[in-house]
């Protein structure tokens, strides 16, 4: 168990639909970074927050959106699902500080019919 | 951006033999290498990791060696045991100093130890 927690488990939901997937980090941990995995592009990063603030950009659509919040757990927003979207979303948590150790959490498998 | 290319993509090997996976970078500042062990229904779980200024690290039956130069880094696995079945991701990452260390993932290598 890496200490990350992640809801739900699996979500499924029909094309145009918005989505909430949620993240709670380990103790500790002030960075929260979010990552795609599906077949065809592989483990794919979208977006890290650090104590609340945006620190970096991946290859995230203008569809899906993240925030951290004061209590450090962070949220994805997806809205306007694509079949394209299904696939396993991760979050991963670290220290941040001068440190790159990334633990991930159990994911969730959102399936967009 | 940074590219990692893994490989092989599927590696099978009788338990007791050793396993090596192997991966390359492109980006020189990279500074940062990770593998994770990824085993079905789990998320990616990290097993060894590697920082530029270190040629070989290891941990019981893993090892980890970079080669700077030629600007790739190896997974070596002994006395593989059925367990050790998984898909296993090396992945590079740029320590900005500024609180980012996105990772860049290799494709992964399914490995199978036979019994």
């Amino acid at each position: 168990d890496s200490g990350v927690t992640q809801t739900p488990k699996h979500l499924i939901t029909a094309t145009g639909q918005r989505v909430t997937l949620r993240c709670s980090p380990r103790s500790g941990d002030l960075s929260v970074y979010w990552y795609q995995q599906s077949l065809d592009q592989g483990l794919q990063f979208l977006i890290q927050y650090y104590n609340g603030e945006e620190r970096a950009k991946g290859n995230i659509l203008e569809r899906f959106s993240a925030q951290q919040f004061p209590d450090l757990h962070s949220e994805l927003n997806l809205s306007s699902l694509e079949l394209g979207d299904s696939a396993l979303y991760f979050c991963a948590s670290g220290t941040g500080r001068n440190h790159n150790e990334q633990f991930f959490g159990p994911g969730t498998r959102l399936t967009v019919l | 951006g940074e590219n990692v290319e893994q490989h092989p993509s599927t590696l099978s090997v009788q338990e007791g033999d050793s396993a090596v996976i192997k991966c390359t970078y492109s980006d020189s500042a990279s500074n940062y290498f990770p593998w994770y062990k990824q085993e079905l229904g789990k998320g990616p779980q990290l097993i060894i990791d590697i920082r530029s200024n270190v040629g070989e690290k290891k941990d019981q039956r893993i090892a980890v060696t970079l080669n700077k130069t030629a600007k790739h880094f190896s997974l070596h696995i002994t006395e593989t045991q059925p367990e050790d079945s998984a898909v296993y991701f090396c992945a590079a990452s740029i320590g900005s100093g500024g609180s980012n260390y996105k990772l860049t993932f290799g494709k992964g290598t399914l490995l199978t130890v036979n019994p």
